[in-house]
């Protein structure tokens, strides 16, 4: 089981944004973050906790390992506000977090 | 350039099947898994099952709210995926996504997805 905190997190623009993923057991770093935008599909951001996706801007990063993960935006901007998913793929099934918003301050 | 897209939702009687398709272009399709996330109105993402590429015998996995129910299908020569969902429920009413799964050590994480179709099931 993935949870997400906090469920909702509001931020100024420009500000830090920090989210988490924890797992109920080790995931090692099988971890993957998605970014979710009103009416749209998502988005893969960050894989193997980590690696950022292709045309991800430096801005997100991500960090972790076992059961604790991090989803940190340096300096949030307009585009970013959205909602943003953990999932794991160490073993079957699969399974997302709950999803954490990001909403203007 | 990548590109997925689903078909096949609308609505369907409690009890009563649906079929739903994927059509990817813009890669070598068999060379990846193919997957299915849905999401009921309002609420998270759930991933609901994933079939490998042919270099793992077309191998399925599915979620334990699914299993038994739906069932997972590809057609490598026409670059499509399929969902079959039998024995549907309300709780099934949900957008769902066709998506490219990467392999990544033993499980998969998804780098494209289609724009979803809703399905919903109603009396």
């Amino acid at each position: 089981v993935m949870t997400q905190s906090p469920a909702t997190l509001s931020v100024s623009p420009g500000e830090r944004a920090t989210l988490s993923c924890r797992a109920s057991q080790s995931v090692i770093s099988n971890l993957a973050w998605y970014q979710q935008k009103p009416g749209q599909a998502p988005r893969l951001l960050i894989y193997g906790a980590s690696t950022r996706a292709t045309g991800v801007p430096d801005r997100f990063s991500g960090s972790g390992s076992g059961t604790e993960f991090t989803l940190t935006i340096s300096s949030l901007r307009s585009e970013d506000f959205a909602i943003y998913y953990c999932q794991h793929f160490h073993n079957w099934p699969l399974s997302f977090g709950g999803g954490t918003k990001v909403e203007i301050k | 350039e990548v590109q997925v897209v689903e078909s096949g939702g609308g609505l369907a009687q409690p009890g009563r099947s649906l079929r739903l398709s994927c059509t990817a272009s813009g890669f070598t399709f068999g060379d990846y898994a193919m997957s299915w996330v849905r999401q009921a109105p309002g609420k998270g993402l759930e991933w609901v099952g994933l079939i490998r590429g042919k270099a793992y015998s077309e191998t399925t996995e599915y979620a334990t709210s699914v299993k038994g129910r739906f069932t997972i299908s590809r057609d490598d020569s026409k670059g499509t995926a399929s969902l079959q969902m039998n024995s549907l429920k309300t709780e099934d009413t949900a957008v769902y996504y066709c998506v490219r799964g990467v392999p990544d050590r033993i499980g998969y994480f998804f780098d494209y997805w289609g724009q979803g179709t809703l399905v919903t099931v109603s009396s």
